[in-house]
């Protein structure tokens, strides 16, 4: 168990739904990511979020969106969904953001697009 | 952040030490050299980091050559469980993020 958790760990929706991925950092942790990795594109970064504000962009599509609450959780709000969306979705924590940390893995949240 | 360049698959006998390579050519004087792991389609799992020196840690060691153009992660006594895709990224000293960048990494499989 890394300390950091996803939910759901797996679900199952249809073309056109919208769905929310959820991630708790580890205790302590302020910063959290979003990765996506379908089988054609390996590990792609997403987002990531400091102490509730963006921090950082990656290739992340306009149908998709993320916060991060005031008690550090984050969210990961897919809409619009196309069969290209089916992936596993990560989340990471790290302490400060940026530096040279190191990013704890949760154990990803796998969405099918049917 | 510079790019690296890893082998796409290496094979080990278990027990035997697993020598991973890593190319950086264009490294600059304040990033890190990273290595992550990725079992089957768990999490990515931090393995060990470094900027100079040779790293060890209970899980592997860390060689970078002197002119820090390339390393070598070293997993002294390979087993089963190490089967996975490792990455090794190279990261400079953000203000701003910290993020990774990940590349198609070096899948290896540890044999009996």
């Amino acid at each position: 168990d890394s300390g950091v958790t996803q939910t759901p760990k797996h679900l199952i929706t249809a073309t056109g739904q919208r769905v929310t991925l959820r991630c708790s950092p580890r205790s302590g942790d302020l910063s959290v990511y979003w990765y996506q990795q379908s089988l054609d594109q390996g590990l792609q970064f997403l987002i990531q979020y400091y102490n509730g504000e963006e921090r950082a962009k990656g290739n992340i599509l306009e149908r998709f969106s993320a916060q991060q609450f005031p008690d550090l959780h984050s969210e990961l709000n897919l809409s619009s969904l196309e069969l290209g969306d089916s992936a596993l979705y990560f989340c990471a924590s790290s302490v400060r953001g940026a530096g040279a940390n190191v990013l704890t893995f949760g154990a990803g949240s796998r969405l099918t697009v049917l | 952040d510079a790019k690296t360049t890893q082998p796409t698959s290496m094979d080990c006998a278990e027990g035997r030490a697993a020598n991973l390579p890593c190319n950086h050519s264009t490294i600059s004087g304040n990033e890190y050299v990273y290595w992550y792991r990725q079992i089957h389609s768990q999490g990515p799992q931090y393995i060990i980091h470094g900027l100079k020196n040779n790293e060890t840690n209970e899980m592997a060691s860390l060689i970078i050559t002197e002119d820090r153009k390339s390393s070598t992660l070293i997993l002294p006594h390979a087993t089963l469980r190490d089967t996975a895709v490792y990455y090794c990224i190279v990261r400079g000293l953000s203000y701003n993020t910290d993020k990774l960048i990940f590349g198609t990494g070096t899948r290896l499989q540890v044999f009996p």
